[in-house]
């Protein structure tokens, strides 16, 4: 299955710690995208991004809150010094760039700040 | 900008029943529209989507939704549920023209329960 992978799954942080969650999009996709689903919410975009390109960062906290999609590798998105408020489920999806709204998603990271 | 609003939070239906959601858009601008599934503990996965053409759009597992520009809605409906329909349904937005990518707005969500 070549779908959007997302890992890792679950994560528990203390707050202050970082947080790194990784995206390898669909074989052949080039555009990511990145949002947050707060509980009894819906998706909030945070980010695309293209290889080595941040597109549009405009959902993206303008503190502690980073991605990146290097020429080799997954997309990262780094949370520094979390708080008990960046406890979400975080997802990541993926095109091919067309823009006809179609977009791949991965089963998601859950992050759990104590 | 665009916005979505999702009038109900929670559906609860019989199994066998009719389901119709309702999803009203928000933009100064023509729209792409979506509806995406999300089952328990996975990601969203495309149902159907409306880019141009007959109001009227199927998707998969038996679903669809029709676009009304008056009304600015866009309500998904399903004839009979089944159990495996248990699940979070969200509307989508993207602008039809000038915007690069693929990114959506989407609404708060509407979980459905099929009972049996």
């Amino acid at each position: 299955n070549a779908g959007v992978m997302q890992n890792p799954r679950h994560l528990v942080r203390r707050r202050g710690q970082e947080a790194r969650l990784r995206c390898s999009p669909m074989k052949g996709h080039s555009h990511v995208y990145w949002y947050r689903q707060l509980p009894e919410e819906g998706l909030k975009f945070m980010v695309y991004l293209q290889k080595e390109n941040i597109i549009d960062e405009s959902g993206m906290p303008k503190e502690r809150f980073s991605a990146e999609f290097p020429k080799e590798g997954p997309s990262i998105l780094r949370i520094q010094q979390v708080v008990r408020g960046d406890s979400a489920a975080y997802f990541c999806a993926s095109s091919q760039g067309q823009n006809t709204g179609e977009l791949f998603f991965g089963e998601g990271s859950r992050l759990t700040v104590l | 900008a665009q916005s979505v609003t999702q009038l109900d939070s929670q559906v609860p239906v019989f199994e066998e029943a009719p389901v119709e959601l309702r999803c009203n858009y928000s933009s100064s601008v023509s729209v792409y529209l979506f509806w995406y599934v999300q089952y328990p503990n996975q990601g969203l996965q495309l149902l159907l989507k409306y880019l141009s053409g007959s109001t009227l759009v199927k998707g998969i597992n038996g679903f669809e939704a029709e676009f009304n520009k008056s009304q600015t809605s866009f309500h998904l409906r399903k004839p009979s549920v089944h159990i495996s329909d248990t699940a979070e349904y969200f509307c989508a937005v993207k602008p039809a023209l000038g915007a690069a990518g693929n990114k959506l707005t989407f609404g708060g969500g509407t979980r459905v329960l099929v009972k049996p």
